[in-house]
């Protein structure tokens, strides 16, 4: 079993559309949660970090935790084609400070 | 503020020379994180150190892959002799306390 699993997608929608990224982790340990979204050719850029459960937004983004069910999502709303990117969900352990980094979601938004 | 800053952007050389690549962290952090990325197994991290310290050398796929932290602000990685299975994109990031890391550019590595 992989630390982190994501879809790799494609994830397909339309511009204007919610997009829903998820990623499953499993490490109960786990503490501290990133989603970082990369262009092609390009460097890993942070985009959220979520520590608690729940709800986080920062403008069209959420981020989502469940610990109990080893759950995060990332949630983009008004989904514009500038989004699309490949999504890496990140993940880091109590008392260490590596990240575990998911396969990433590729996310393509059509105009 | 300056963030991470890597060097050279792109390094294309041949099979069996000597490859090294340079890392400058966002000052004032105190862990610097090497990793490599390839379409066939994704982002994985090769070493990390804390206050110039290697912690985990785990991911070093092999004795021909040594890394280095002389100083707060610089490190180096350093495949010798290469091979064309290491062709990859190398990104080094850096971090302080619970915070995230942030990335550098990366250094496209071709090895013909």
């Amino acid at each position: 079993q992989k630390e982190v699993e994501q879809n790799s997608g494609p994830l397909s929608v339309p511009e204007g559309a919610i997009a829903s990224l998820n990623c499953t982790y499993s490490d109960r340990g786990s503490q501290s949660f990133f989603w970082y979204r990369q262009y092609s050719g390009k460097s890993p850029e942070l985009i959220m970090s979520i520590y608690s459960n729940g709800d986080k937004e920062d403008g069209r983004f959420t981020a989502q935790l469940n610990k109990a069910s080893q759950y995060v999502s990332l949630l983009i709303r008004d989904s514009q084609p500038s989004d699309s990117a490949t999504y890496l969900c990140a993940v880091r352990g109590t008392g260490f400070q590596k990240l575990v980094f998911g396969t990433g979601t590729r996310l393509l938004v059509s105009p | 503020d300056a963030g991470v800053i890597q060097s050279p952007r792109h390094e294309v050389t041949e099979m069996g020379q000597e490859v090294t690549l340079r890392c400058k962290p966002i000052s004032g952090h105190d862990y610097l994180f090497w990793y490599r990325q390839t379409m066939m197994r994704g982002l994985e991290l090769l070493i990390y150190f804390n206050n110039n310290v290697p912690i985990d050398d785990s991911g070093m796929p092999e004795d021909r892959f040594s890394a280095k932290m002389p100083n707060a602000s610089f490190s180096t990685l350093k495949i010798q002799p290469s091979e064309p299975r290491d062709s990859a994109v190398y990104f080094c990031a850096s971090s302080t306390g619970n915070q995230p890391q942030h990335f550098g550019d990366g250094t496209r590595l071709s090895i013909l």
